[in-house]
């Protein structure tokens, strides 16, 4: 699986749009990108994922760039409650096992009031 | 719907003790993952099974030890602890395991937080 880039830790402001990067420029044509949080000591939590299009949830928008190297998780109105650890995961669909999800340190971002 | 039940959520073992993790997968899930998350190494993954065989396994030593039974329920059992298996243990639970295209999401528990004394 491709190896995923990401900044330490984050900043916004509560109310704004946060936009997390990713570089993953190794990425190959069956692998898919995919987004999870954690909140402190809770379990992480699916938000989004995304092949070659863009995508839009309830939660966040994925963009993925033309090339694929990179993509950026854009969180609309940030709230308090979206401050967490967010994970971008780099994962094939190709056969064997799919649970093995391998998570770096991601981003830690921080909701301001 | 149900989400991914973990039990027990805390417990406190001392060292050489042995412990049992349960999880309880999400209605029609049959595969389940065991992760372990510490400070220092973040989240690693443990082992996968589906349909009651380990699929995968992670770089962890044989005490280390899981199985899955025939309602995809998955318990991982740690034996004679030591204070560096201090860690919160997720376990996560999606549909598809198989080859093939499409994504696969997983959706995690809440954890069973280890404290070895």
């Amino acid at each position: 699986d491709a190896k995923t880039t990401q900044p330490t830790s984050m900043d916004c402001a509560e109310g704004r749009a946060a936009n997390l990067p990713c570089n993953h420029s190794t990425i190959s044509g069956n692998e898919y990108v995919y987004w999870y949080r954690q909140i402190h000591s809770q379990g992480p939590q699916y938000i989004i994922h995304g092949l070659k299009n863009n995508e839009t949830n309830e939660m966040a928008s994925l963009i993925i760039t033309e090339d694929r190297k990179s993509s950026t998780l854009i969180l609309p109105h940030a709230t308090l409650r979206d401050t967490a650890v967010y994970y971008c995961i780099v994962r094939g669909f190709y056969g064997g096992s799919q649970g093995n999800l391998i998570f770096g340190k991601g981003t830690k971002l921080s909701v301001k009031p | 719907k149900a989400g991914v039940t973990q039990t027990p959520r805390y417990l406190i073992k001392t060292r050489g003790q042995q412990v049992t993790l349960s999880c309880s997968p999400i209605s029609g899930h049959r595969s389940v993952s065991w992760y372990q998350q510490t400070p220092g190494q973040g989240l690693q993954f443990l082992f996968e099974y589906f349909s009651e065989t380990q699929r995968n396994k992670g770089n962890f030593p044989g005490r280390f030890s899981g199985r899955q039974f025939s309602n995809s329920r998955s318990e991982m059992n740690v034996s004679t602890l030591e204070l560096g298996d201090s860690a919160l243990y997720l376990c996560a639970s999606s549909f598809r395991v198989t080859i093939g295209s499409g994504a696969n999401v997983l959706t995690f528990g809440a954890g069973s937080r280890l404290t070895v004394l």
